[in-house]
């Protein structure tokens, strides 16, 4: 399982940012997907994870409204749509695939930072 | 808005047993919040190491274990070794909302 993420990079403040994962080494499309951020220093946050086939997505609560996640099967990739960022979204976002049923988060990829500033 | 709490830290000797636990806001952790555990060493990625309280991954070593104790969930380590030295975090899932939390983290000290 290899999964690269990618997009990452240097926001304004009330910027907006799309995040790739490109997935290989397993059949992308029977698994959930999952992000999840780590702040500088600061523990794990779950971000959003969406269904195998996309018709479910469900999301961090205080997030809701302003991320966005969704993927592309043909193509064998995750995206994450970040909008009206702030200083606190400032992060290290992972990509991550569940291993099964009720295997949140199996495989990880190494992240993408975001940094947030003027 | 639910909180995960784990300990901050905990410190064990090399070859002893140490038990990290994971408790939620909304109540006790049943098997319902499908615990999973991960273990981040300083600059590396998350590994996953449990899932649904106490199933392990083809990678997990046989000293992690998982269980509910007293209301929460809980990973033990038994004859613990310098390379467990880690954050551990739990994660638990809200069938209300389809959404997963992460504890707060442990930082594991062997010493």
């Amino acid at each position: 399982v290899q999964l690269v993420e990618s997009g990452g990079g240097v926001v304004q403040p009330g910027g907006s940012l799309r995040l790739s994962c490109a997935a290989s080494g397993f059949i992308f499309d029977n698994h959930w997907m999952i992000w999840v951020r780590q702040a500088p220093g600061k523990g794990l946050e779950w971000v959003a994870n969406i269904s195998p086939d996309g018709s479910g997505t469900f999301y961090m609560d205080s997030l809701r409204g302003r991320i966005s996640i969704s993927r592309d099967n043909t193509k064998d990739s995750l995206f994450l749509h970040m909008f009206g960022l702030t200083v606190e979204d400032a992060a290290l976002y992972f990509c991550a695939a569940a291993g099964g049923p009720w295997r949140e988060a199996a495989y990880w990829g190494q992240g993408a930072l975001i940094a947030v500033s003027s | 808005q639910t909180v995960v709490t784990q300990e901050p830290s905990l410190t064990v000797s090399p070859g002893g047993t140490v038990t990290l636990t994971c408790a939620s806001s909304t109540g006790a952790v049943t098997s319902n919040y499908y615990p999973s555990w991960f273990q981040q060493k300083p600059g590396q990625t998350p590994r996953a190491l449990m899932f649904s309280m106490n199933n392990k991954y083809s990678w997990t070593p046989a000293r992690f274990s998982g269980s509910l104790l007293g209301g929460k969930a809980a990973l033990t380590l038994s004859g613990v070794q310098p390379e467990d030295e880690a954050d551990y975090y739990c994660l638990l899932y809200y069938g209300s909302s389809n959404t997963w939390v992460f504890g707060g983290g442990t930082k594991l000290t062997v010493l």
